[in-house]
């Protein structure tokens, strides 16, 4: 069945620095999904890329949907303490089909 | 008040009880989806209802059931709790157009 892999697992930063996440689909994706989950709360849309190769922008993140429509990242710049969460991709194999999350990526933010 | 509103928010129960977790919507959404939160393991989904008389099987639907009792409302029952059903619960809708999810505020259910 479809698998959505994810990377880091854990990503500890130092605040004011970048990283970068990784999601990788075993199959072709319509689209990807990312979200935020804040400590104790639940998850919560960020934004959904569609097309081949689209980077979309918001504030300090910068999403990318790779050309094959199989890996996506989510670029953090200058992170904050508001960062901290866990970040889920998640994305349908076709359109239509049903959501499949990744196992998520946690941020940690050291001030 | 949440669009997606699950009931209840924390459970203790027995092993081997019986036990529903409620969701309800008012977002008019008519996809339904149930998921399973395990530190490490992501959201795993059990099942998911793309409208009242649609209801398929997730990666995790052993030892799980589920009913559409109407578009806003999808109940995960657990027929005879066990301990490694211990894990939070997320009730979340979507409709077919936009296609993003919403969540509930999730059920943290222990299993004892």
């Amino acid at each position: 069945g479809q698998q959505v892999m994810q990377i880091p697992q854990y990503q500890h930063v130092q605040e004011g620095e970048d990283f970068t996440t990784y999601c990788n689909s075993s199959t072709t994706l319509s689209n990807i999904q990312w979200y935020k989950q804040r400590p104790g709360g639940h998850p919560v849309f960020l934004i959904q890329l569609v097309k081949s190769g689209e980077v979309k922008k918001q504030k300090r993140l910068t999403f990318q949907f790779g050309e094959a429509k199989k890996n996506s990242s989510l670029h953090i710049t200058a992170t904050q303490t508001t960062d901290v969460g866990t970040y889920f991709c998640a994305g349908p194999k076709a359109a239509g089909n049903k959501l499949t999350f990744g196992g998520g990526t946690r941020v940690l933010v050291k001030p | 008040d949440a669009d997606v509103t699950q009931t209840p928010r924390n459970r203790i129960t027995k092993t081997g009880k019986r036990i529903m977790l409620e969701c309800s919507q008012t977002k008019g959404h008519d996809r339904m989806y149930w998921y399973r939160q395990d530190p490490g393991l992501g959201l795993r989904l059990i099942y998911y209802s793309f409208d009242v008389k649609d209801i398929n099987k997730g990666e995790i639907s052993d030892g799980y059931s589920v009913s559409r009792q109407a578009q806003a409302k999808f109940s995960l029952s657990l027929e005879s709790a066990i301990p490694n059903q211990t894990a939070l619960y997320f009730c979340a809708t979507s409709d077919t157009r936009r296609r993003e999810a919403f969540f509930g505020q999730g059920t943290r259910l222990t299993v004892v």
